[in-house]
């Protein structure tokens, strides 16, 4: 059983529409971080979020974290091409000292066509 | 350029040979990970170190061997490998010691492994 599930898998747009993208878990996570990932890289962390009900923008992004903190949504206005990629999100079960531990999902493959 | 180097990027491997990935860290962090990404499964966190000393060993097979001979130097040692080990490798650093989950991992760009 996947902890973090992501949706969809496979999104393919054309550039200038909006998309949404989600995760969900039924575990509660002391936050949760968004990175996106471009072929031949490793993945860059886009940003975290850590209280239920936080919204966070990112120009053209918007991040928002569940209110029981065990879901988050990433939506996208008017994709451009350079939005193409893989979104993982990955969430932290203990945020304490000593956590370590990430937790990922299997990402959302975006490609926007011009 | 996140200021984590890894070599090689590309490695093809048979399953009786010897071989090494190194990463470093260019940005005075405390902790490196190594993860494991394959195709259709999540990333999965295989080692951790903070300050040198491995905090974290997630029931990874012993044909995998970590080395941290310093913070700025991560490596991981392999030694007959199987073709379901075939994956992209990646090392991460972040700046804290106690390992906070907030704490903003950067990668690497990662090693795509081959085994034959």
């Amino acid at each position: 059983t996947q902890l973090l599930e992501q949706s969809p898998q496979f999104l393919s747009i054309q550039e200038g529409e909006n998309l949404t993208v989600y995760c969900n878990s039924s575990s509660v996570f002391s936050s949760l971080q968004w990175y996106r990932q471009e072929p031949g890289e490793g993945p860059v962390l886009l940003v975290t979020v850590v209280t239920g009900g936080e919204v966070k923008k990112l120009k053209r992004l918007t991040f928002q974290f569940g209110d029981a903190r065990k879901d988050s949504s990433l939506h996208i206005t008017a994709a451009q091409p350079g939005d193409t990629g893989l979104y993982l999100c990955a969430g932290s079960l203990d945020g304490g000292a000593g956590s370590y531990q990430l937790t990922f999902g299997k990402g959302t493959k975006l490609s926007v066509i011009p | 350029e996140t200021g984590v180097t890894q070599t090689p990027r590309h490695l093809v491997m048979g399953m009786t040979n010897k071989k090494s990935l190194k990463c470093e860290q260019h940005l005075g962090h405390n902790a490196m990970y190594w993860y494991k990404q394959s195709a259709k499964k999540p990333l999965e966190l295989m080692f951790v170190y903070s300050l040198e000393e491995r905090v974290e060993n997630n029931s990874v097979p012993s044909r995998f061997s970590p080395e941290c001979p310093n913070s700025s130097h991560l490596f991981l040692h392999l030694h007959t490998l199987q073709p379901e080990d075939s994956a992209l490798y990646l090392c991460a650093s972040s700046q804290g010691v106690t390992g906070l989950g907030t704490d903003t991992q950067y990668f690497g760009p990662g090693t795509r492994l081959t085994v034959l």
